[in-house]
């Protein structure tokens, strides 16, 4: 009965590899984010997307990319890894939309530790 | 710009002594402000929130939260800390209607018995 759930957990790759990390909400939210947290535990978001659209784009590399391919879904492609990927990527969901706090309250998955050699 | 801070990069209390871990944040409209807790090696777990009505929230495991706009002031509290307590805590503020949620550097809390 997972709420958010990611997969890997763990993943370990060589420099220039692509790689993909995928999540998966079971709460009936139509918003889900990907968050990366660096070696210094620091929480920033990435992406964030409502009903398969895009609705926030930080400033990130163009090697990551998000596919969303339906609301319950959140992949994060990584072409060309680089040592400085090396962190803790953690995907979160939540409902969208301006009426009431708690529909925004986002709730995160385990997180996949990702290193790159 | 909306941003969080927690002064207190770790801090280190006796089991069974009280904790107040701070946090202030800067935004212009009324925030939303959550306290997530980060064991090691695990995720992010929502401890509590605060959107509006009573300042003083109540969370999972015996925290609490008083929210003072005066002082820009989301503190968290628990009366008396068990060991299972140590781990990296977070102050989020959630701003816009995209639901950004920009966070604290953390505050670590390490327990001694």
């Amino acid at each position: 009965d997972t709420a958010v759930s990611q997969t890997p957990k763990y993943l370990v790759t060589q420099m220039g590899n692509d790689k993909s990390i995928k999540c998966e909400q079971n709460l009936g939210h139509d918003t889900m984010y990907w968050y990366k947290q660096d070696s210094k535990k620091f929480l920033k978001i990435m992406f964030s997307y409502n009903n398969k659209e895009l609705i926030i784009n930080e400033t990130v590399p163009n090697r990551f990319s998000p596919k969303s391919p339906d609301k319950a879904h959140l992949n994060l492609h990584i072409n060309s890894l680089e040592l400085g990927d090396s962190a803790v990527y953690f995907c979160a969901s939540s409902l969208f939309g301006s009426r009431g706090g708690d529909r925004k309250t986002q709730y995160f998955g385990p997180g996949t530790r990702l290193l790159v050699l | 710009a909306q941003s969080v801070t927690q002064p207190d990069i770790h801090i280190t209390v006796s089991e069974g002594a009280s904790l107040e871990l701070r946090c202030n944040y800067s935004y212009g409209a009324t925030p939303y402000l959550f306290w997530y807790v980060q064991s090691p090696g695990q995720g992010l777990q929502l401890l509590l929130k605060y959107f509006s009505g009573d300042t003083l929230v109540q969370g999972i495991k015996g925290f609490e939260a008083e929210f003072k706009r005066s002082q820009s002031s989301f503190n968290l509290r628990k009366p008396s800390v068990h060991w299972s307590d140590a781990a990296e805590y977070f102050c989020a503020v959630l701003t816009g209607t995209a639901s950004k949620l920009t966070f604290g550097t953390g505050t670590r809390l390490q327990v001694t018995l």
